[in-house]
């Protein structure tokens, strides 16, 4: 399968604990973008990363919430010190440079205690 | 702030009919208008439409772009009950990097 990989697809955990997100984008892809979606909304944008650099972030990402890209491929999602308002499906994306479409994973989702 | 709306929020049709989704965007700087259709898992794409491709179509499924009225609609045209997701739009801000998404309209096709 050539498509966006996430892991873990699902993640239940208590409160005030650590969480980590994995996403593999397809492989030529230099885009990637992580996505926060609950219950009955749109998908919120939570950060989108160049290659290895990180460009932008939304307001929605705390001082709890720290993404990387390091060599420019896969990428992690970690939440500290989760709340019960974090439970959501966290998707990840990628595209190719200069194209529009985005491809996403099947989403990992979180539920805190 | 940039936003996205969809309408309706959800609708519910018999399979054969034809339903018309909504979406009304503000963008500083706009550069694409993607829908995607989204069952229980992650969203897939549909269409695409920029300034130099107002009009997709494929198969029962038409999506046409008003850039001056700043507004987008999907048609589907003779429903399946395979139809049945939620809808949504994103627009694309060259200004940021980030795909801005509606709420979405969740449609239901019976039987």
């Amino acid at each position: 399968d050539t498509g966006v990989s996430q892991d873990p697809r699902h993640k239940i955990t208590k409160r005030g604990q650590n969480v980590t997100f994995r996403c593999d984008p397809i492989s030529e892809h230099n885009r990637l973008y992580w996505y926060r979606q609950t219950l009955g909304q749109g998908p919120e944008f939570l950060t989108y990363f160049q290659n290895e650099a990180q460009l932008e972030k939304s307001r929605l990402l705390s001082d709890r919430f720290s993404a990387e890209r390091p060599k420019g491929s896969f990428s992690t999602l970690e939440i500290q010190r989760t709340e019960q308002g974090d439970s959501a499906m966290y998707l990840c994306a990628s595209s190719a440079q200069g194209a529009g479409e985005l491809f996403f994973g099947e989403g990992s989702r979180l539920t805190v205690l | 702030e940039d936003k996205v709306v969809q309408s309706p929020l959800s609708l519910v049709v018999h399979e054969g009919d034809t339903v018309t989704l909504n979406c009304s965007y503000e963008v500083t700087n706009f550069r694409s208008l993607l829908w995607y259709k989204q069952e229980k898992k992650a969203p897939t794409f549909l269409f695409m439409l920029t300034s130099s491709g107002i009009e997709k179509k494929s198969g029962r499924l038409s999506s046409i772009l008003d850039k001056k009225e700043l507004f987008s609609i999907l048609n589907i045209t003779a429903t399946q009950t395979g139809d049945s997701a939620v809808y949504l739009c994103a627009v694309d801000d060259s200004g940021t990097y980030k795909y801005i998404f509606g709420t979405g309209t969740r449609l239901k096709v019976l039987a």
